[in-house]
């Protein structure tokens, strides 16, 4: 199975700042990777799909890059609402579906 | 408007079987590109995908789970049913159901789509 590790597991930020998540596949997943959002208590949120569109009614201050092996997820300037868990997820594999560990974008 | 909702025991003992419901609303599983997934999350743990039925009735398990799970739908209710025998405390999580859009890439050969839509979540304990 392909395995996704995220970098870091928790990262501490200040409103406006600009935010950088790190993804890395364990073999490549072409562009074929998701960024889900996640606050407690509640359901992912689907942020991006194939590596950088972004999905309908999400902020342009997200966006996605890469491709292969290694994936980013950057908020341009982080706003209140923003503080929550992301994960990624590959789905090049038809057959199953492999998320990351999760990264905690906390208050600094 | 697409919905996906949960349904389920709240507490389930060790040995067990488990059976989960996802009722769904605004689309229909018989519509070529749809799928339904199973996905948990242990408390303060990862996202897991435990399984996947699609509109053409094909189930894909996770590897590791495989020997415990079943999956299966019914369209005419517009029901997507995950049963887990054996149950252990190591299975208490929230459990997810979530919609594939998939698409069909000429230039992988394959049909590819993210979870776009989730349910809220029904919590299981183990105990």
């Amino acid at each position: 199975d392909i395995q996704m590790t995220q970098s870091p597991s928790t990262l501490s930020a200040s409103v406006g700042d600009r935010v950088t998540v790190t993804c890395r596949a364990s073999e490549s997943v072409s562009r074929w990777l998701a960024w889900y959002q996640q606050k407690p208590g509640k359901a992912p949120k689907l942020l991006i799909y194939e590596a950088s569109s972004l999905e309908s009614g999400v902020p342009s201050r997200f966006s996605g890059s890469g491709s292969g092996t290694q994936f980013t997820l950057t908020i341009s300037s982080l706003q209140p609402d923003d503080f929550a868990t992301y994960s990624c997820q590959q789905y090049n594999s038809y057959s199953s579906a492999t998320f990351g560990q999760g990264t905690k974008v906390e208050i600094k | 408007q697409v919905t996906l909702r949960e349904s389920g025991p709240a507490l389930v003992k060790p040995t067990q079987t488990l059976t989960l419901t996802c009722t769904f609303s605004g689309f229909s599983l018989n519509t070529s590109g749809l799928c339904v997934s199973w996905i948990r999350q242990p408390p303060g743990k990862a996202l897991e995908w435990l399984a996947r039925i699609d509109w053409d009735d094909d189930e894909y398990y996770s590897t590791s789970l495989k020997t415990r799970l079943t999956i299966s739908k019914d369209t005419s209710k517009n029901q997507v049913v995950l049963t887990m025998t054996n149950v252990d405390p190591l299975d208490t999580a929230t459990y997810y159901c979530a919609r594939i859009r998939a698409v069909y890439y000429y230039d992988s050969g394959r049909y590819h789509g993210a979870f776009d839509i989730w349910g809220q979540g029904t919590t299981v304990t183990v105990s």
